[in-house]
């Protein structure tokens, strides 16, 4: 089974700054990896499609990079709605799909 | 609009069962893989279960293979998911998702969740 890692677990963030996230599977993956939100109490919500596709209705503020192994989200100029966790999901090889544990983004 | 809605959760004793459901609107609910997600208090996602848009193909995560049941009736647009042999880290809230129909087995939408507390 491909195993996802995301760096840093947790990170503390003020309105208007760049926020980078990062995703690793443990083999390649090529660019099947999808990125979701989730804010407390709800369920998540697709932002990423190939590790750098937009979903709709997604604001271009957020954008993906990456391809094999490593990749990256990036928040351009963090809103107040975007205080939430963050979980990449590799489905290359699937089954199984398998997330990565979450990137926690609050409020410095 | 897509609508995706769980029911069933509840609280339940270890060893017991349960199954859940997710009616599905605002699509043609027989083209679209889906799959269950689950997720612990606290914690993070985990996937459960797929089905194929007709019903013929599932496949489960480990820790639930050979306990739960993925299953759908596509005349009344509806996702289920039998649980048995319930234990205590099966608690969590259940999600239903929908396939993404470019992407398989990336996720477009999702329910609202249904929480499963398996305890004594």
């Amino acid at each position: 089974d491909i195993q996802m890692t995301q760096s840093p677990s947790s990170l503390s963030a003020s309105v208007g700054d760049r926020v980078t996230i990062t995703c690793r599977a443990s083999q390649g993956i090529s660019n099947s990896l999808a990125w979701y939100q989730q804010k407390p109490g709800k369920a998540p919500k697709v932002l990423l499609f190939e590790a750098s596709r937009l979903a709709s209705g997604v604001p271009s503020r957020f954008s993906g990079s990456g391809s094999g192994t490593d990749f990256t989200l990036t928040i351009n100029s963090l809103q107040p709605e975007d205080f939430a966790t963050y979980y990449c999901q590799q489905y290359y090889s699937a089954p199984p799909i398998t997330f990565g544990p979450g990137t926690k983004v609050d409020i410095k | 609009q897509v609508q995706l809605v769980e029911s069933g959760g509840g609280v339940v004793q270890p060893g017991r069962s349960l199954r859940l459901s997710c009616v599905a609107s605002g699509f043609t609910f027989s083209t679209y893989g889906m799959h269950w997600v689950r997720q612990p208090p606290g914690k993070g996602l985990e996937w459960v279960a797929l089905i194929w848009p007709d019903g013929s193909t599932q496949h489960y995560g480990d820790s639930v293979k050979g306990r739960f049941t993925i299953s759908r009736e596509n005349s009344q647009r509806t996702l289920y998911l039998q649980m048995n042999s319930l234990r205590a880290e099966d608690t969590a809230v259940y999600y239903c998702a929908r396939e993404n129909q470019w992407e398989p087995n990336a996720y477009d939408f999702w329910g609202q969740g249904t929480l499963v507390t398996v305890s004594s």
